[in-house]
């Protein structure tokens, strides 16, 4: 049962450096989410999916594409890593509106 | 603008002792509320889902409240353990397009024995 996996778990990036988190859930879910998680705040949403083909922004976008060519994937991109984007993110799946299944997070810092 | 503030930011309890974390919203309109709790270094998991009929619901040794009056809701941890050490956070639906969600910054619970 392997729910909402996230990798990698840990990366350290140079700035200006990009890279992608892969994100994948065998739940048939039709919503996925990436959220950051910073120290003292709450989890902000970065973007979402309700479907394969379609995304849209959440909260805090800048900085991040996404894409959802499948319904068990949705990678993160990020273009040209910050310091500000040292985070944990985490990637999360549901039926539509319901629970939110979480994956085990990525730990990003960026140097 | 949808808010949802948690109190405290931290606490810590002797084990086996009782807790109550408490979340205020101003999310309109209400569809539900969720408690999740998040181990350190893992991802949040659901506990318990409150809809607006609904004022008391259990998992357990864990009874979450709402007051959909008040817009207020509770946690309350009975006989805590060890393993009840973790963040819970509380998470709001608008009944909106997409049913926006809106996350409190979490409580902090630590349990010592």
């Amino acid at each position: 049962n392997a729910g909402v996996t996230q990798t990698p778990k840990f990366q350290v990036l140079k700035t200006g450096q990009s890279m992608t988190l892969q994100c994948a859930q065998d739940m048939n879910h039709e919503y996925m989410s990436w959220y950051r998680q910073d120290p003292g705040m709450g989890l902000r949403l970065i973007h979402y999916s309700v479907g394969a083909g379609i995304t849209d922004q959440g909260e805090v976008p800048n900085g991040y594409n996404v894409s959802r060519s499948t319904t068990e994937d949705f990678p993160l991109r990020l273009l040209s890593a910050a310091p500000s984007q040292t985070s944990v993110y985490f990637c999360a799946s549901s039926f539509n509106t319901g629970e939110l299944f979480f994956g085990e997070g990525s730990r990003l810092t960026v140097l | 603008k949808n808010q949802v503030e948690q109190s405290p930011q931290s606490l810590i309890i002797l084990e086996g002792k009782n807790c109550t974390l408490q979340c205020n919203y101003t999310v309109s309109p209400f569809s539900n509320l969720r408690w999740y709790k998040q181990d350190t270094g893992r991802g949040p998991v659901s506990l318990t889902i409150m809809t607006f009929s609904e004022n008391t619901k259990s998992n357990g040794r864990y009874t979450a409240t709402l007051d959909a009056d008040t817009k207020q809701s509770s946690l309350h941890i009975t006989a805590s353990q060890l393993s009840d050490s973790a963040s819970y956070i509380c998470v709001v639906s608008a009944q909106a397009a997409g049913n926006k969600l809106t996350f409190g910054g979490g409580t902090r619970v630590l349990v010592k024995p």
